[in-house]
């Protein structure tokens, strides 16, 4: 079965500090891994995904991931965060785009 | 990017009465459309996956004669929530599936009194 943790449910931090979001996955072979952002009552947006070739993806906003097969995981990450970036962002895994699981999201915060 | 239009975007209905919310892909077509269902603060769950000329594939554990799915079009996809009770209110939203990527509903807040 897969699934996914994000270990932390809400993230505060200042306006053009440094951000990285934490996913750790379970899935049987080599997964798709996306992260997508949220905002207020809104539906979802793919900030990026990754499937194979270099672990380190570049995304929309100014976000990247690295995955790290060893410890399962796909970290988001923006060397400076702006008030727009708050938000609720999802990390999911699967088999396909269509397939995932979510995790239960990280809430950010942006302190001005 | 691709861009899928959800509507209504809130809906409020009396317990026992049907609600249909609108999925549309508008620039690309989608033969399979995806409805997941939204609690506050919690995660998306995916309930069933739209097919275009078939029947729906529901997950486990979700009421098939309660959410009606219909995928009649190659770029519109139906979800009525039939009976509506005040346990079904929710955010509903649904995706696209095109190159790969699923391009997302703005959602649907349903609140059933």
């Amino acid at each position: 079965a897969q699934s996914v943790t994000q270990p932390d449910i809400h993230i505060t931090v200042s306006e053009g500090a440094s951000l990285e979001l934490r996913c750790n996955y379970s899935y049987g072979a080599t997964p798709y891994l996306f992260w997508y952002v949220q905002s207020p009552g809104q539906g979802l947006q793919l900030l990026l995904k990754y499937f194979s070739g270099d672990t380190l993806v570049q995304g929309i906003k100014g976000f990247e991931a690295e995955f790290k097969r060893s410890q399962s995981s796909f970290n988001l990450r923006k060397p400076s965060v702006h008030w727009s970036d708050a938000a609720e962002y999802f990390c999911a895994v699967g088999a396909s785009a269509g397939k995932s699981t979510f995790g239960d999201g990280t809430t950010l915060t942006v302190k001005p | 990017g691709a861009v899928v239009s959800q509507h209504p975007s809130r809906v409020i209905c009396k317990s026992g009465t049907s609600v249909k919310i609108e999925c549309r892909s508008l620039d690309f077509q989608a033969t399979t459309m995806f409805w997941y269902r939204q609690f506050p603060k919690q995660s998306l769950m995916l309930m069933a996956t739209s097919n275009e000329g078939s029947k729906a594939t529901y997950e486990q554990g979700v009421e098939k004669d309660k959410f009606l799915i219909n995928h009649a079009s190659l770029t519109l996809s139906t979800l009525t929530v039939t009976s509506a009770h005040p346990e079904d209110s929710s955010f509903y939203i649904c995706s696209g599936l095109f190159n790969e990527k699923l391009f997302f509903g703005s959602g649907t807040q349903l609140s059933v009194l």
